[in-house]
């Protein structure tokens, strides 16, 4: 199995502090996502990075990806209360689906 | 922003009824898929379809699944004869060609089998 693996499980840090998540996978990927999810709601793409990219950033969130640990890293910067979700990492094979992880559940504490 | 969208956002259902799941991709999208999470359990790719066919499904797409584009704009999930472990979050999502770019998500159908 391809599939990416979160670690740690859960996170809880104080508001404005930054937070970060690991994912290891197994396979060769064409590209690894990553996703948020609000309790009981529905997958919101936060950001893909290639194969052949290293690093990747969009607003508070930087990815980096080293294909040849097979992993990647999430870091959210200076975290906020409306940051509390669940975070996935999602693995791309190009082969039409996507390999989800268990998830990092983040709760950013006021 | 262009959306994913699904319906009903919570269906319940009776054990051995059958169900449809329905789903708008983003319209310039070509690629369609479902995927299911079990409350508390990884998201779990179900099927893709492309051109008009399956393109990959995994073991959980048995025969009691099936997904059809009846109509150019939908794209559904039927269940037939539904157990009470098909409980779970139906997402469906879209991509446009080729993959390898973000999949969009829909907010996802809430199925309760009792």
């Amino acid at each position: 199995s391809q599939q990416g693996e979160e670690d740690p499980q859960a996170l809880s840090i104080q508001e404005g502090e930054n937070a970060t998540m690991n994912c290891s996978y197994k396979t060769s990927i064409n590209n690894l996502q990553w996703y948020r999810q609000n309790s009981g709601r529905g997958l919101v793409h936060l950001i893909l990075i290639r194969s052949n990219e290293r690093e990747k950033h969009s607003g508070r969130l930087r990815v980096t990806l080293d294909t040849s640990k097979k992993s990647s890293s999430l870091l959210i910067t200076a975290s906020r209360a409306a940051d509390t979700a669940s975070y996935f990492c999602a693995t791309d094979a190009n082969d039409y689906k996507l390999s989800f992880g268990a998830g990092t559940t983040v709760t950013v504490r006021a | 922003e262009p959306e994913v969208t699904q319906t009903p956002s919570h269906q319940v259902t009776q054990m051995g009824q059958e169900v449809i799941l329905r789903c708008v991709p983003i319209s310039n999208h070509l690629y369609f898929y479902w995927y299911r999470q079990i409350l508390g359990q990884k998201v779990e790719f179900l099927v893709s379809f492309y051109n008009n066919e399956i393109s990959e499904k995994s073991e959980i797409f048995d025969d009691q699944f099936s997904v059809e584009r009846p109509d150019g704009s939908n794209f559904t999930l039927k269940i037939r004869s539904t157990k009470l472990e098909d409980s779970a979050m139906y997402f469906c999502a879209s991509s446009p060609p080729p993959t390898g770019n973000g999949y969009t998500f829909g907010s996802g159908t809430r199925l309760t089998v009792v």
